[in-house]
């Protein structure tokens, strides 16, 4: 398996515009985790969700964000419109079984490192 | 609340220095604890676990023993080398929660 894949890897935009980070996760996986990674705040769980469905999306800085999981392939999180406070690495992570099925092991993708300027 | 607190880095260490990374969590009931390592550039990887009081996880020369007496989970290495250079993430997992991450510890090694 290639791994849990995302991109972009490196966006760079302007404040205002819109921004699509994509996902796709491992074959098989059925839990999907959206992170944030600042140096100020460390990693931030924004949203995760089980078979398709959004379970838990309290960490969700504003209405600006939100994201989708049209099919257990393929998952996006966007950021509409984008401000430079939004600057980050934003990580997707995949697992097999949900948080209440215990000690389930995420693998996690290489990043998407979006510069808002 | 669950929450973790890792030591502060960034550690520097020689290379076949022992290290020790201090990790200390609050959480109600019986956590699993996990270490992550994420190289530069890269994703976090799981580097070992440990799912009930005193196991031990390991993996690639590292250690930790999930000792519910002091709550801590200390990550161990007696002999570290340039390729573990990398920033390290003690987390825990609470049954019906999510899984929490501490501040990362960043570890640099020189030759």
């Amino acid at each position: 398996d290639a791994g849990v894949i995302q991109s972009p890897r490196h966006e760079v935009t302007e404040m205002g515009q819109e921004v699509t980070l994509r996902c796709k996760p491992i074959s098989g996986h059925n839990s999907l985790f959206w992170y944030r990674q600042t140096m100020m705040r460390g990693l931030e769980l924004l949203i995760y969700f089980n078979n398709n469905v959004p379970i838990d999306d309290s960490g969700m800085p504003e209405d600006r964000f939100s994201a989708k999981m049209p099919n257990a392939s393929f998952s996006t999180l966007k950021i509409q419109p984008s401000e430079p406070r939004d600057s980050a690495v934003y990580f997707c992570a995949s697992s097999l079984g949900t948080h209440i099925s215990g000690a389930n092991v995420l693998t996690f993708g290489a990043g998407s490192r979006l510069t808002v300027l | 609340g669950n929450s973790v607190t890792q030591m502060e880095g960034p550690v520097t260490l020689s290379e076949e220095a022992f290290l020790t990374i201090n990790c200390t969590y609050t959480a109600t009931g019986y956590p699993s604890l996990f270490w992550y390592v994420q190289y530069p550039g890269e994703g976090l990887q799981l580097l070992l676990k440990a799912t009930k009081a005193d196991d031990k996880g390991s993996n690639k020369g590292f250690e930790a023993t999930y000792r519910k007496e002091t709550t801590s989970f200390h990550l161990e290495k007696g002999s570290v080398q340039v390729s573990d250079s990398a920033v390290y993430f003690c987390a825990l997992y609470n049954q019906g929660g999510k899984l929490i991450f501490g501040q990362g510890t960043e570890l640099s090694v020189k030759p």
